[in-house]
C-alpha cells in the first residue's frame, strides 16, 4: 500500500520568504499523476498544482511544483499573507486517490 | 458556473444510518466521475469513495467498505452516499468532488456519531 509522507509538517516563515514543501511516496505509482491543494480553514482544498508541475487555472506563478517518480516539491516563491494555510499532496492516477498528510505554513 | 452542494449532514448515534446528497449543476454531471472525501475535525483529508461516470466503476476505502454504499443520478444531476453502521471514527465533514484530479469541490457537510 503506497503511502504518501509530507514534510515538514509545520513550517514557520514570515511573509516574502521562500516556502519549500516535500511530499514522499512509499513506492512508485504513475508518477505524473501528484497535485497539491491548498486549504484555508473553514473552506474546502483548492487545486494548485496538478501533473506534479502544471499550475490549475488562476494559480499565481510563485507556486511551483517539480518532481517524479517518489519525491515531489511544491515551492511558494515568495510568501504572501493570504498563503498562510494548510497544503496537501495528493496521488490521483490510482483507483484509490490518496492524500498526504499536510503541511501546515504558519506565520513565524 | 461549476456548483456542489452536500447535504444531509447531521448528529447520528453510532450504528445508526444517514444519507448525504451532493446536488450538482453548472456542468454535464452525466460526464464526470465523483468522489467523496472527508475531513475529521482538526485533521487530514481522506478520501471516501469514488464512482465513475456511468456508475460501472465504484470504489471504497478499506475504513468505509462494506458500510457505506456510493450512487448517483445521472438523470437528476445528483450523487449520494449511503453511510450505515456508523463509528465515531466517521465524525467529519463529508465534501462531494469532481474528478480524482478535484479541481472542484462542495462546501462540506458535518456528519456526527455521538451518543
Amino acid at each position: 500500500e503506497i503511502v504518501l509522507t509530507q514534510s515538514p509538517g509545520t513550517l514557520s516563515l514570515s511573509p516574502g520568504e521562500r516556502a519549500t514543501l516535500s511530499c514522499r511516496a512509499s513506492q512508485t505509482g504513475n508518477s505524473n499523476h501528484l497535485a497539491w491543494y491548498q486549504q484555508k480553514p473553514g473552506q474546502a482544498p483548492r487545486l494548485l498544482i496538478y501533473d506534479a508541475s502544471r499550475r490549475a487555472t488562476g494559480i499565481p506563478d510563485r507556486f511551483s511544483g517539480s518532481g517524479s517518480g517518489t519525491d515531489f516539491t511544491l515551492t511558494i516563491s515568495r510568501l504572501e499573507p493570504e498563503d498562510f494555510a494548510v497544503y496537501y499532496c495528493q496521488q490521483y492516477g490510482r483507483a484509490l486517490p490518496l492524500f498526504g498528510g499536510g503541511t501546515k505554513v504558519e506565520i513565524k | 458556473e461549476v456548483q456542489l452542494v452536500e447535504s444531509g449532514g447531521g448528529l447520528v448515534q453510532p450504528g445508526g444510518s444517514l444519507r448525504l446528497s451532493c446536488a450538482a449543476s453548472g456542468f454535464t454531471f452525466s460526464s464526470y466521475s465523483m468522489n467523496w472525501v472527508r475531513q475529521a475535525p482538526g485533521k487530514g483529508l481522506e478520501w471516501v469513495s469514488y464512482i465513475d461516470s456511468s456508475s460501472s466503476s465504484i470504489y471504497y476505502a478499506d475504513s468505509v467498505k462494506g458500510r457505506f454504499t456510493i450512487s448517483r443520478d445521472n438523470a437528476k444531476n445528483s450523487l449520494y452516499l449511503q453511510m450505515n453502521s456508523l463509528r465515531a471514527e466517521d465524525t467529519a465533514v463529508y465534501y462531494c468532488a469532481r474528478n480524482r484530479l478535484a479541481m472542484y469541490w462542495g462546501q462540506g457537510t458535518l456528519v456526527t456519531v455521538s451518543s
